[in-house]
């Protein structure tokens, strides 16, 4: 099966710029959505294709995908950004087709 | 606006079945693929089904045979019947939709329904 690898948790200052890694082997040949989730919400879509936003989503949240390691970056982070991310993918060789990473705690200091 | 509204979690025992729903609204049904995906508490997301727009199936190794998606494109519903049910398989449901083909995108997600199966 194919395994998406995140950082538990990131901590970062306001204002200054977070990255969240997602690791998984050639991951830059697939396509990578990222997903945030608050405490007791349902996880929104803020990157999806490596790198688009959806309507709505900041300019601050952006992403990219490369090798073995895609990256969800969040510049001049506010204390409304504290949440759980998570990568995902699509891979037909896995028993669970759509691949979900374990999750990334930021929290802004 | 895009809206997914989960019902029929609650609690049931170990062994025991339950059905869940999902009335979809504002957009055409018929032309989505849809998902459920769980959560246990304080743990990450797991893609638990899918249905495409052919009626066409897919489930991880770890609930097939237990569990059936269906969707009633009539009534923009989907359903996810869950027979068989073990401790294991408590968390949050969530009801979302895919996008076809194999980008695996999961766009827009309900806000989800419990289930707690013990005894």
């Amino acid at each position: 099966s194919y395994v998406l690898t995140q950082p538990p948790s990131v901590s970062v200052a306001p204002g200054k710029t977070a990255r969240i890694t997602c690791g998984g082997n050639n991951i830059g040949s697939k396509s990578v959505h990222w997903y945030q989730q608050k405490p007791g919400q349902a996880p929104v879509l803020v990157i999806y294709y490596d790198s688009d936003r959806p309507s709505g989503i900041p300019e601050r949240f952006s992403g990219s995908n490369s090798g073995n390691t895609a990256t969800l970056t969040i510049s001049r982070v506010e204390a409304g950004d504290e949440a759980d991310y998570y990568c995902q993918v699509w891979d037909s060789s896995s028993d669970h087709l759509w691949v979900f990473g374990g999750g990334t705690k930021l929290t802004v200091l | 606006e895009v809206q997914l509204v989960e019902s029929g979690g609650g609690l049931v025992q170990p062994g025991g079945s339950l059905r869940l729903s999902c009335a979809a609204s504002g957009f055409t049904f018929s032309s989505y693929d849809m998902h459920w995906v769980r959560q246990a508490t304080g743990k990450g997301l797991e893609w638990v089904s899918a249905i495409g727009t052919a009626g066409d199936t897919y489930y991880p190794g770890s609930v097939k045979g237990r569990f059936t998606i269906s969707r009633e494109n009539a009534k923009n519903s989907l359903y996810l019947q869950m027979n068989s049910l073990r401790a294991g398989d408590t968390a949050v449901y969530y009801c979302a939709r895919g996008e076809g083909g194999s980008s695996g995108l999961i766009d827009y997600w309900g806000q989800g329904t419990l289930v707690t199966v013990s005894s």
